[in-house]
């Protein structure tokens, strides 16, 4: 099983949609998630960051970790084109490296 | 002004070149990295520095070396370049350790003829 499982997409959504992004992980000791946004050929940026199980909002964005079913999944609320871009789920543990996922494209269409 | 910036932006080489990649950050970090992403997007860690001390090596290949004279820099030197090493390099940096957030540049794209 690999470490981080992501769907690739691509996810193609409407302007003003709700977009559900997911992870699931094997790995118990990551304790830190984090969600990258990376445009078209630019490096990724740090868009979520959380420790441990539960919510957080950051305006339109919400990201939700539980550790209990190793589930990790990211909200875009009313959602712009400028949010088309690839989403990579970052979860760390403690030591260990940051294991990325492979991404999920989106595209936001107006 | 630009957190972490690497050059070139872009480098096409031959087979059996030796080349170099180069990276900076102003952001006051203790820890570098350097990370492939291949054709598939997928994005892999290489190498980790902290301070100028090697911590992570991830069964890269001999002919990649990184060098870091400073804790704001961190090159990449590969040699022999293979058509396996297309891809796209990116520097990141981070305040101390794995478990603080990354700042990545914006990449270097290497292809080999």
């Amino acid at each position: 099983q690999k470490e981080v499982e992501q769907d690739p997409g691509p996810l193609s959504v409407p302007e003003g949609a709700i977009v559900s992004l997911n992870c699931t992980y094997s790995n118990s000791a990551f304790q830190y998630f984090m969600w990258y946004r990376q445009y078209s050929r630019k490096g990724p940026e740090l868009l979520m960051y959380t420790y441990s199980s539960g919510n957080k909002e950051d305006g339109r964005f919400t990201a939700q970790v539980d550790k209990s079913s190793k589930y990790i999944s990211l909200f875009i609320r009313d959602s712009q084109p400028s949010d088309s871009a690839t989403y990579l789920c970052a979860p760390q543990g403690g030591s260990e490296k940051l294991v990325f996922g492979k991404g999920t494209k989106l595209t936001v269409n107006p | 002004d630009t957190a972490v910036s690497q050059t070139p932006k872009y480098l096409v080489t031959q087979m059996g070149n030796d080349k170099s990649i180069k990276c900076e950050q102003n952001l006051g970090h203790d820890t570098m990295y350097w990370y492939k992403q291949d054709s598939k997007k997928f994005l892999k860690i290489m190498f980790s520095y902290n301070n100028k001390e090697l911590i992570i090596n991830e069964t890269v290949p001999n002919r990649f070396s990184p060098k870091s004279p400073d804790k704001a820099h961190l090159n990449l030197h590969i040699n022999s370049l293979e058509l396996g090493d297309s891809a796209v390099y990116f520097c990141a940096s981070s305040l101390q350790g794995w478990d603080q957030p990354q700042h990545f540049g914006d990449g270097t794209r290497l292809s080999i003829l």
